[in-house]
C-alpha cells in the first residue's frame, strides 16, 4: 500500500461548489503539506500543519482551506471552486521539520468548469 | 524575478550521455536543497537531498549547491531511459519561518 494516499484522484466540479481533497499517510510523520502544480509554475505552497494542532498558510493560501483531523489526516477544501483552481492537487510528508525530505502523494487532478 | 529559476527543457539527450540540470535562486536564507523526480501522472520523488554548499553523491547522480552563487545542479551520470521524467529543484529554510519553493522543472528525455 502506497504510504501516502490522495482522495479523489481526479474531479471535475462546478464554479461555486465547495469540494474536499483528502491526503492520509502511513508513514507516522508530524509534518503535512498541500501543493498545487500548474504548468509552467511548479509546486506551490498551500498550507502546511507542523502537528495536529499547528496549521500555517504557505503561498498561495487564499480561496483554500484546511482540517488537520488526525497525525494521519490533512483535508484541503475549496470553499466555493472557481476556474483558475483547476490544477494537479499534491499532498506530501516529512518527517523533519525542514521540508528537505518531503514524500508526495499521487496527486488529484481537480477540474472546475 | 522569480525566488527560483529552472530551464524547462524539454533536454534531450543519448543513453549513455552525462546530463546537467540546474537552478538558480534569489533568497540567500536558503538552507536545504533538494531534487526531485516526476513521472508523468505520479507525484514528485525525492532524488537527492543536501545540506548548504558542497557535492554529494548518490550512485549515478551528484548534486551540487554553490551558495555563494546561489546556483545548484544536479548530475546524472550514464544517464539511462528510464531516467526520462521531470526534475523539479527545490529548497527550503527555517530563517524567518518556514518556507519552501520549488522551481518550475525541466523536463528530460534519454533516448535509447
Amino acid at each position: 500500500d502506497a504510504d501516502v494516499t490522495q482522495t479523489p484522484r481526479n474531479r471535475i466540479t462546478k464554479t461555486g461548489k465547495r469540494i474536499m481533497l483528502e491526503c492520509s499517510q502511513t508513514k507516522g510523520h508530524d509534518r503535512m503539506y498541500w501543493y498545487r502544480q500548474d504548468p509552467g509554475l511548479g509546486l506551490r505552497l498551500i498550507y502546511y500543519s507542523f502537528d495536529v494542532k499547528d496549521i500555517n498558510k504557505g503561498e498561495i493560501s487564499d480561496g483554500y482551506s484546511v482540517s488537520r483531523q488526525a497525525q494521519a489526516k490533512f483535508s484541503l477544501s475549496l470553499e466555493s471552486a472557481i476556474p483558475n483552481q483547476t490544477a494537479l492537487y499534491f499532498c506530501a510528508t516529512s518527517e523533519g521539520r525542514t521540508g528537505s525530505e518531503q514524500y508526495f502523494g499521487p496527486g488529484t487532478r481537480l477540474t472546475v468548469t | 524575478q522569480k525566488e527560483v529559476e529552472q530551464d524547462p527543457g524539454p533536454l534531450s539527450v543519448p543513453e549513455g550521455a552525462i546530463v546537467s540540470l540546474n537552478c538558480t535562486y534569489s533568497n540567500s536564507a536558503f538552507q536545504y536543497f533538494m531534487w526531485y523526480r516526476q513521472y508523468s501522472r505520479k507525484g514528485p520523488e525525492l532524488l537527492m537531498y543536501t545540506y548548504s554548499s558542497g557535492n554529494k553523491e548518490d550512485g549515478r547522480f551528484t548534486a551540487q549547491v554553490d551558495k555563494s552563487s546561489k546556483y545548484i545542479s544536479l548530475f546524472i551520470r550514464d544517464s539511462q531511459p528510464s531516467d526520462s521524467a521531470t526534475y523539479l529543484c527545490a529548497m527550503s529554510t527555517l530563517v524567518g519561518g518556514f518556507k519552501t519553493i520549488f522551481g518550475a522543472g525541466t523536463r528530460l528525455f534519454v533516448k535509447a
